[in-house]
């Protein structure tokens, strides 16, 4: 029963352009949605977070837009920039409901902006 | 970046055999945390500490055991290891129970 899906394990984009990395839950109790990056051999980064109350936060190049209604939400990097090649990942955070302090991950999703 | 540290970083052993990973953190947080993460699963979180001797489990914890006996130091054990525990492990540590956590380099075991 996979709560945080990323159904696309895989995109390439060119450098300069957007980036955008899909996500769809289940559970409508999770009370903050967030993306980590991960190098090669490196453990995973936070990269931004959404409470479930907002629909959109920034921070530099990195957007994340949340749909509740449809439960989704997505992460748009702009430009893209060779740099930002890491795989990664959606997760949810709940405060109750049986998710309580867990970090609930997707499955990933490896990103390749080429030069 | 955070002041963890994971070893061993590889292993490989046979099947049956008990192995104990180790987290340590140079940071004092409170809140540490073991995941594992496979492909097509993502990190899911095998066990985490609130505090010295303080633990609780995580979604994947049968099968495993942890033991905190000083604020820096984390251990994961496989008591009878199986095909099955064959991942990356990657502990992380937060200052309080947040979805915010700073992660160790990751081991990588390999169960025969």
């Amino acid at each position: 029963d996979q709560q945080v899906k990323q159904n696309s394990p895989s995109l390439s984009v060119q450098e300069g352009r957007i980036s955008i990395l899909n996500c769809d839950y289940t559970n409508s109790m999770f009370d903050y949605f967030l993306w980590y990056k991960k190098y090669p051999a490196e453990g995973p980064t936070f990269l931004i977070s959404i409470s479930s109350i907002k629909d959109k936060n920034e921070d530099g190049r990195f957007t994340v837009f949340l749909n509740k209604s449809a439960k989704h939400l997505s992460l748009h990097i702009v430009p893209s920039q060779p740099g930002d090649s890491a795989v990664y990942f959606c997760a949810a955070w709940g405060e109750g409901s049986g998710n309580t302090g867990k970090l609930i991950f997707g499955q990933g999703t490896t990103l390749q902006v080429k030069p | 970046d955070a002041g963890i540290t994971q070893s061993p970083r590889h292993k490989v052993t046979e099947t049956g055999t008990p192995v104990t990973l180790r987290c340590h953190q140079t940071e004092n947080h409170r809140y540490m945390y073991w995941y594992r993460q496979d492909p097509g699963h993502g990190l899911r979180l095998i066990h985490y500490s609130y505090g010295v001797k303080d633990t609780d489990k995580g979604e994947v914890s049968d099968g495993y055991s942890v033991s905190r006996s000083k604020t820096e130091d984390f251990l994961l054990t496989l008591e009878s290891a199986t095909s099955s525990q064959t991942s990356v492990y990657f502990c992380a540590i937060s200052p309080r129970f947040s979805y915010e956590q700073y992660f160790g380099p990751g081991t990588r075991l390999t169960v025969t």
